[in-house]
């Protein structure tokens, strides 16, 4: 089976740096995704590792440690937009065709 | 481009109906995928299909069924509904070769499901 761990509740105020963990336990590890969602509406991909190592896009930054089975999403410059849930997701299975969600943090981002 | 489109956004069914919740998407993806969420939580894998005629079992299938017919559709039939059954489905899809991929889910708006 699968089971990802991530904090449940984060706050940090604007302009700050913030990081959100993620540790898994999986069969067939393919890759870490991680996904933002604000209140009503639907998952949005942020990014994407299957490589051990730091991949930026933007003012967003996520990790891999393949060997730890932990991975971590950085936000930079935060801005008030950014306060909304953040999920983990691992893509694994046989084949990869599998991708199984963690139970997501809560990012507010106060003024 | 529509993207994935779910159809109704908002239901309300009486315990022991049924219903299908409809998914297409146009960008030609081979997999495609049917979650649950509940309030505050996580999303649960409840199927997934990997193309037309092939699906499997996920995280909490039970209660529910999936058909793939063609590439572009993914009904969720709800059999015999439960106020359990009360929650946000959103499909999604994705374009994954064996092993490769970018990772990404495309997500529909999702559906409100409310069993009274």
């Amino acid at each position: 089976g699968q089971s990802l761990e991530q904090p449940s509740e984060v706050t940090a105020v604007e302009g700050a740096i913030v990081q959100i963990n993620c540790t898994y336990q999986t069969s067939g590890f393919y890759g870490l995704s991680w996904y933002q969602q604000h209140d009503g509406g639907a998952p949005t991909f942020l990014s994407y590792n299957a490589l051990d190592g730091l991949e930026e896009t933007g003012r967003f930054s996520s990790f891999l440690s393949r060997s730890d089975s932990y991975g971590y999403l950085l936000l930079q410059e935060l801005q008030m937009k950014d306060s909304a849930s953040y999920f983990c997701a691992v893509r694994g299975g046989t084949y990869g065709q599998n991708f199984v969600f963690g139970p997501g943090t809560r990012l507010s981002v106060l003024p | 481009n529509a993207g994935v489109t779910q159809t109704p956004k908002f239901r309300i069914l009486k315990i022991g109906q049924s219903m299908t919740l409809q998914c297409a998407q146009d960008m030609n993806h081979n997999y495609m995928y049917w979650y649950r969420q509940d309030p505050g939580m996580g999303l649960k894998l409840i199927y997934y299909s990997v193309g037309a005629g092939i699906t499997d079992k996920g995280e909490v299938p039970n209660g529910y069924n999936v058909s793939r017919s063609t590439t572009e559709d993914f009904p969720l039939r709800l059999e015999l509904a439960a106020p359990s059954q009360t929650s946000v489905y959103f499909c999604a899809s994705s374009y994954t070769t064996r092993g490769l991929g970018t990772g990404e889910l495309f997500f529909g708006e999702g559906s409100r499901l409310t069993v009274l």
